[in-house]
């Protein structure tokens, strides 16, 4: 069945480094993909988002890659803070919009 | 910041009691859901609306009913709550779903439920 699924549910990067947090998606047809931040007591919040004829979208600190050949999405952060500790998500728009597991983010000091 | 906002945010309660989450938001969304979250884990939708006098079961099955008669408020309401129904709540909302549009949806703080 259609899943989104995250990498690793859990990740550890040392204060300043960059951070990636990878996410696999199974629908082809799937237009639209959003990337989710929720810190702990907090409903998830928007970071960015990324259309299927894209293949790289730049925020603030922030960058998202699709490979819509191997079906996977990643949230780059750029010298990680220790505000940026929090559960990612990642969701996918086909006929619906299905979020994946999560990766919860570590920053080490 | 999102203004959508859900009460209790914490409600601890006993088995076989009828409960009703509350949800409003001010943007002006027609798209509103209700997911289950339990800590740190995929979000589940339970239900979403697309407008006034809509509402749609999501993906988990879920003993709980919504109603949507005003554009700004999308209550929870469980019957009888049990121990399994301890989770947490997330209410959201978007606009309306277009396959030329965004579809971020704002979500709400989230209420903690623990059914005794």
């Amino acid at each position: 069945g259609e899943s989104v699924g995250l990498h690793l549910p859990t990740l550890s990067v040392q204060e300043g480094d960059n951070s990636i947090i990878n996410c696999a998606y199974s629908n082809s047809a799937s237009d639209y993909f959003i990337w989710y931040k929720q810190e702990s007591g907090k409903g998830p919040q928007f970071i960015i988002d990324i259309r299927s004829n894209m293949d790289k979208r730049q925020g603030q600190r922030v960058t998202v890659l699709l490979n819509k050949t191997v079906k996977h999405l990643s949230l780059q952060i750029a010298a990680t803070q220790p505000g940026d500790s929090a559960v990612y998500f990642c969701a996918e728009r086909g006929d619906k919009i299905i979020f994946g597991k999560g990766t919860r983010l570590h920053i080490l000091p | 910041e999102a203004d959508i906002y859900q009460t209790p945010r914490y409600l601890v309660i006993g088995t076989g009691k009828k409960i009703t989450l509350e949800c409003s938001q001010t943007m002006g969304h027609d798209k509103m859901y209700w997911y289950q979250q339990d800590p740190g884990m995929e979000l589940h939708l339970i239900h979403y609306s697309y407008g006034v006098n809509s509402t749609e079961k999501g993906d988990l099955s879920s003993e709980s009913t919504v109603s949507r008669i005003r554009t700004e408020h999308f209550p929870l309401t469980l019957e009888s709550a049990r121990p399994s129904h301890t989770s947490q709540y997330l209410c959201a909302s978007s606009v309306l779903w277009s396959r030329l549009a965004s579809d971020t949806q704002y979500f709400g703080p989230g209420t903690r439920l623990t059914v005794l």
